[in-house]
């Protein structure tokens, strides 16, 4: 079975700082796509970033980085310069492929708070 | 459409009652996906649709629960006999291909509340 773990509820960072957040997967599937996007308060699913099973650089959009490690089965998102609009719930998700459906599922989030 | 586009916003509705909440996708996307949020959780997953069949309905929590997408375009969620634990906001999503980078794009969904 497909899953997504988010072990932070909740993370802090100071403006203009980088911050991490943490997302583990698993996944029975060779080939499967990897996702991250942001929910603001007003509860739109905003796109971010994608990282294919195997491509094999990281990928980065802008300030948004993807630290891909596959063996540990880890997709963490990086954001660069943190910006007060930063603040929002994120979420990964993974599309997988045969054995999974092709369906996409999502992680419980990470709320992030950026303090000026 | 520009987007996709979930109808209505807001539905209230007494439990026991019948409803339905309408998805309509991009023009031109095949697969489309249906998520129940609770406040402050993730998008649950419940039905995807691979043009007009559900490819997987094991998201659906009940036999209450029913999504239909005769013309493999506009998709229908059904919720018979309501219940106050499906008080949720209701995402669509669509995207053009199943796989690969083709990324899900989501509608504002819709809030139901069950009272």
């Amino acid at each position: 079975a497909q899953k997504i773990t988010q072990t932070q509820p909740g993370m802090f960072v100071q403006e203009k700082e980088a911050v991490t957040l943490d997302c583990t997967y698993d996944t029975s599937d060779p080939s499967y796509g990897l996702f991250w996007y942001k929910q603001p308060s007003s509860g739109e699913m905003i796109f971010l970033i994608y990282q294919g099973s195997y491509d094999q650089q990281n990928a980065t959009e802008g300030r948004y980085s993807l630290n891909f490690q596959k063996a540990r089965k880890s997709a963490n998102l990086v954001i660069s310069a943190s910006q007060l609009g930063d603040s929002a719930m994120y979420f990964c998700a993974m599309r997988g492929g045969n054995t999974g459906g092709f369906k996409t599922i999502f992680g419980a989030g990470t709320r992030l708070f950026v303090k000026a | 459409g520009a987007g996709v586009s979930q109808t209505p916003s807001n539905k209230v509705t007494e439990k026991g009652k019948y409803v339905e909440l309408r998805c309509d996708p991009i023009s031109g996307h095949t697969a489309l996906y249906w998520y129940r949020q609770s406040l402050g959780q993730g998008p649950e997953f419940l039905i995807y649709f691979q043009g007009t069949g559900a490819a997987d309905d094991s998201g659906l929590p009940n036999d209450r629960f029913f999504a239909v997408r005769p013309e493999g375009s506009v998709s229908t969620l059904k919720i018979q006999r309501t219940e106050r634990g499906d008080s949720a906001v209701y995402l669509c999503a669509s995207s053009s291909q199943p796989t690969g980078a083709s990324r899900a794009f989501f509608g504002q969904g819709t809030r139901l509340t069950v009272v």
